[in-house]
């Protein structure tokens, strides 16, 4: 069966950096982009960006340039999502998501299918 | 980006009655060419993370019960629980796919 297996919880300082892997497994994990997407305590769902597992290739969300980072090692079908300059307002519980393919026009797009049980994040000095 | 917004904030309905949760998006979602509205619904219940139900706008994802059904097009949506169980208490969210970045609606809390 499709399981992605996330990383523990993390707490980390104001100004840090965090990794949180996302391992998958029971699938073909080449075929499969894999998003992330946070919620902030009792908040809303933000979709943060993805990474395609066979190419490297990664989109991010605007709000999220220059601080998020999408590597994958293809050896042991991980995912990560690093994020730094963490702030107060990045706790959150960070989810993986597997994306199947949707295609808009010459557009690909994604629909989460399969999530990952969520990390932690929690930033506070 | 695509502001999403879903009514009521929250309901309590009987066991056996229906749920209904609306949800907006601020620009239309459905691509012509195909006649896709790229909309989806989420389930997510305490301490889980969010369940697919619903995608484009109306068909039910392998394994959710027929009770779910989802409506619409263009900018305006619905779920409705048709006969409410215990085990649908939970948060519903509705999201786009059609453009990035991808969003959710805040989030509709169904109770008994």
């Amino acid at each position: 069966q499709v399981q992605l297996v996330q990383s523990g919880a993390e707490v980390k300082k104001p100004g840090a950096s965090v990794k949180v892997s996302c391992k998958a497994s029971g699938y073909s994990f080449s075929v499969y982009d894999i998003n992330w997407v946070r919620q902030a305590p009792g908040q809303g769902l933000e979709w943060m960006g993805w990474m395609n597992p066979n190419s490297g290739n990664t989109g991010y969300a605007q709000k999220f340039q220059g601080r998020v980072t999408m590597t994958r090692n293809t050896s042991i079908s991980t995912v990560y999502m690093e994020l730094s300059s963490l702030k107060s307002e990045d706790t959150a519980v960070y989810y993986c998501a597997r994306g199947r393919t949707i295609v808009r026009g010459d557009l690909i797009r994604w629909l989460f299918d399969y999530w990952g049980q969520g990390t932690l994040v929690a930033v506070s000095s | 980006e695509i502001v999403m917004t879903q009514s009521p904030d929250s309901l309590a309905v009987s066991l056996g009655e229906r749920a209904t949760i609306n949800c907006k998006s601020s620009q239309s979602v459905l691509f012509r060419s195909n006649n896709k509205n790229y909309l989806a619904w989420f389930q997510q219940k305490p301490g889980q993370p969010p369940k697919l139900l619903i995608y484009w706008a109306s068909s039910r994802d392998s394994g959710v019960p027929d009770r779910f059904r989802g409506s619409g097009s263009e900018t305006d949506f619905t779920l409705t629980i048709t006969s409410l169980q215990a085990e649908d208490v939970a948060i519903y969210y509705c999201q786009q796919y059609y453009n990035t970045p991808l969003t959710f609606g805040p989030g509709t809390k169904v109770d008994i």
